[in-house]
């Protein structure tokens, strides 16, 4: 079955750049979208189609997703970007999520 | 607003069966745009997609469940519901209901509206 991995944790100080790694073979080769939780809350979509943002969420999300590594970049970090966050793909009539990155912003 | 409500028992024994309905207010169950779905997250842990349904019924799980669960669709009442059998205690999770937005072929798609999700405790 196919896989995607992600850092347990990436700390990052406000306003400094994050970047979350979300590795799969061939994962560029597929659509990768990236949620954010945060504790108590149901996820919410930041990034789809592995650059697109939707409405309502802020620029400083944006997302790449090439050879075997989809990223997610989080520019001017604020404290309010702390959170977890999960890459996921299709493969095969089949969704997978990364096993999620804790952004700890501090 | 589109709304997704989960509804269920809270409490299920092991060996039984779960089944959760998600009601969906707000936006058509029945466009072609969209699949729904469930995604289960264990306590403490990451996210697991569980399978998808279209209006129309065709189904696409999850390989690791796909013995265990059926998914049905009732376009009438604007519902969507899920079947977990012979349950056990790793069963164990929120669930949530979640609209899967699509354009075109199936790996074209993401989730763009989610459930507030239930807990689902199997007890032994």
């Amino acid at each position: 079955s196919y896989e995607l991995t992600q850092p347990p944790s990436v700390s990052v100080s406000p306003g400094q750049t994050a970047r979350i790694s979300c590795y799969g073979d061939k994962l560029g080769d597929k659509y990768a979208s990236w949620y954010q939780q945060k504790p108590g809350q149901s996820p919410v979509v930041v990034i789809y189609q592995d650059a697109r943002r939707p409405s309502g969420i802020p620029e400083r999300f944006s997302g790449s997703n090439s050879e075997n590594t989809a990223t997610l970049t989080i520019s001017g970090t604020q404290v309010m970007d702390e959170a977890d966050y999960y890459c996921q793909t299709w493969d095969t009539s089949t969704s997978v999520f990364g096993g999620g990155t804790k952004l700890t912003v501090l | 607003q589109l709304q997704l409500q989960e509804s269920g028992p809270g409490l299920v024994k092991a060996s039984e069966t779960l089944s959760l309905t998600c009601s969906v207010s707000g936006g058509s169950i029945s466009s072609i745009h969209y699949y729904w779905g469930w995604v289960r997250q264990p306590p403490g842990k990451g996210l697991e997609w569980i399978g998808i349904i279209f209006y129309t019924g065709s189904t696409y799980y999850n390989p690791s469940l796909k013995n265990r669960i059926t998914m049905s669709v009732d376009t009438s009442n604007s519902q969507f519901s899920l079947r977990l059998i012979s349950v056990t205690a790793s069963d164990t999770a929120v669930y949530y209901c979640a609209r899967h937005e699509s354009r075109g072929d199936l790996a074209n798609n993401w989730i763009d509206a989610w459930g507030q999700g239930t807990l689902v405790t199997v007890s032994s």
